[in-house]
């Protein structure tokens, strides 16, 4: 059974790009969420994607967008990137299982974006 | 989701148990203790939950108390290698079709160190 994967590892953007970051679910699991971490803070809830569409979103603003393909892979993109934007960038794999509750998260290692 | 009170850090000898408190008073009914943790610069991983009962796995003990406004992570044996921040998420396993979606909320977590 493989875990999530993320890539790239490390990017390095300037401000006003756009960034495209990927995501690779655990095996057998069917929903994706995003995650930014800012440097000695807590991970931030960014949004969540089940059957291919977004469901539920944290406070990030509209240039915050992805996608989930069909075989449950995702990409996070960022439009006209802020200096703030630089983070890790984390993705968490779960599972719908019965009853369609939503299972524990596993999270990749991340992908740490530098905006200068 | 309830929010969780955690010490910002604890030292722990290398080989001890490591215990580590987390005060969730305003806890619901259908509301579970998750811990994860995060190892400097990687993904969080998870640890354990649990609803009421004590739970135990290969990595943690986790013991809630009987009125669920706190819990103990217990590291029975800790090595260098448990060092790092430590975090207790509450929260409502949610279904998939909820408009919440499926995030946890992180707090600041408590720092682990373990020494020799």
């Amino acid at each position: 059974e493989t875990g999530v994967t993320q890539s790239p590892t490390h990017l390095i953007k300037t401000r006003g790009q756009q960034v495209t970051l990927r995501c690779s679910s655990q095996s057998g699991h069917n929903t994706v969420s995003w995650y930014q971490q800012a440097l000695g803070q807590g991970p931030q809830f960014i949004f969540q994607y089940y059957r291919e569409e977004e469901n539920g979103r944290g406070n990030f603003p509209p240039r915050f967008s992805g996608l989930q393909f069909p075989n449950y892979s995702s990409e996070l993109n960022v439009n006209a990137l802020e200096l703030d934007d630089s983070a890790l960038y984390l993705c968490a794999s779960s599972r719908a299982g019965l009853a369609g509750i939503q299972e524990t998260q596993y999270f990749g290692p991340g992908t740490r974006l530098l905006v200068l | 989701d309830a929010k969780t009170t955690q010490p910002p850090s604890m030292d722990c000898a290398e080989g001890r148990a490591a215990n580590l408190p987390c005060n969730h008073s305003t806890i619901s009914g259908n509301e579970y203790v998750y811990w994860y943790r995060q190892i400097h610069s990687q993904g969080p991983q998870y640890i354990i939950h649990g609803l009421k009962n004590n739970e135990t796995n290969e990595m943690a003990s986790l013991i809630i108390t009987e009125d669920r406004k706190s819990s103990t992570l217990i590291l029975p044996h800790a090595t260098l290698r448990d060092t790092a921040v430590y975090y207790c998420i509450v929260r409502v396993p949610p279904r998939s079709a909820a408009g919440g979606g499926n995030k946890l909320t992180f707090g600041t977590g408590t720092q682990l160190k373990v020494e020799l």
